[in-house]
């Protein structure tokens, strides 16, 4: 049963373009929304998140859009850069349980080709 | 370094071994996650402890596994007689609540592999 899923297990974009990575779950309980990059051998690193109160939030190259009627999220990375090819988790908690799990996606392979 | 650490990096037990795995907290960090990745899978939650506390087991499988976050030293994942399907990545995640509205910090993982 998954609760997180992310349908592309890559995605291949040219040097300067712009990346989308996708998202959706199932559970409307889910209000806190996160995205962790990941390169082999190494644990996954914390990029961007976003509360349901909001619809948008950006870092720099990195932004997150988040459709709650949709049950959609999506990272966009303008301009994609070779140094950002790794493997993009999406991940989602519910801020009301103290308990604090994630639930995450099986990640999407994002290559940045130059 | 103030980062997640796990040791050891690599582990390799034949079946029916122990394997134990070790997770310091980032500095300041009293909450502890546990969570393992099977190939080709995203990470699945298995156990989240405070300090000698576990608050959360519900993703630990029911025999062989058990956690620990004592007073003082690290957190430590056991695994007792260890199956080839225990073969995966065990990551370790710490936060400084328990509260789900901040980011958890992760270690780089234990790569377990069962002969």
């Amino acid at each position: 049963d998954q609760q997180v899923k992310q349908n592309s297990p890559s995605l291949s974009v040219q040097e300067g373009r712009i990346s989308i990575l996708n998202c959706d779950y199932t559970n409307s309980m889910f209000d806190y929304f996160l995205w962790y990059k990941k390169y082999p051998a190494e644990g996954p690193t914390f990029l961007i998140s976003i509360s349901s109160i909001k619809d948008k939030n950006e870092d720099g190259r990195f932004t997150v859009f988040l459709n709650k009627s949709a049950k959609h999220l999506s990272l966009h990375i303008v301009p994609s850069q070779p140094g950002d090819s790794a493997v993009y988790f999406c991940a989602v908690a519910d801020r009301g349980s103290t308990l604090g799990r994630l639930y995450f996606g099986r990640g999407t392979q994002l290559t940045v080709w130059p | 370094n103030a980062g997640v650490m796990q040791n050891p990096r690599h582990l390799v037990r034949r079946r029916g071994q122990e394997a134990r795995l070790r997770c310091s907290p980032m500095k300041g960090h009293s909450h502890v996650y546990w969570y393992r990745q099977l190939p080709e899978e995203g990470l699945k939650f298995m156990v989240y402890l405070q300090k000698e506390n576990i608050i959360d087991e519900s993703g630990m499988p029911k025999e062989r596994f058990s956690a620990e976050f004592p007073k003082e030293g690290p957190s430590i994942l056991r695994i007792q007689q260890v199956v080839r399907g225990d073969s995966a990545a065990y990551f370790c995640a710490s936060s400084p609540t328990g509260y789900s509205n901040q980011p958890q910090h992760f270690g780089d993982g234990t790569r377990l592999s069962i002969l």
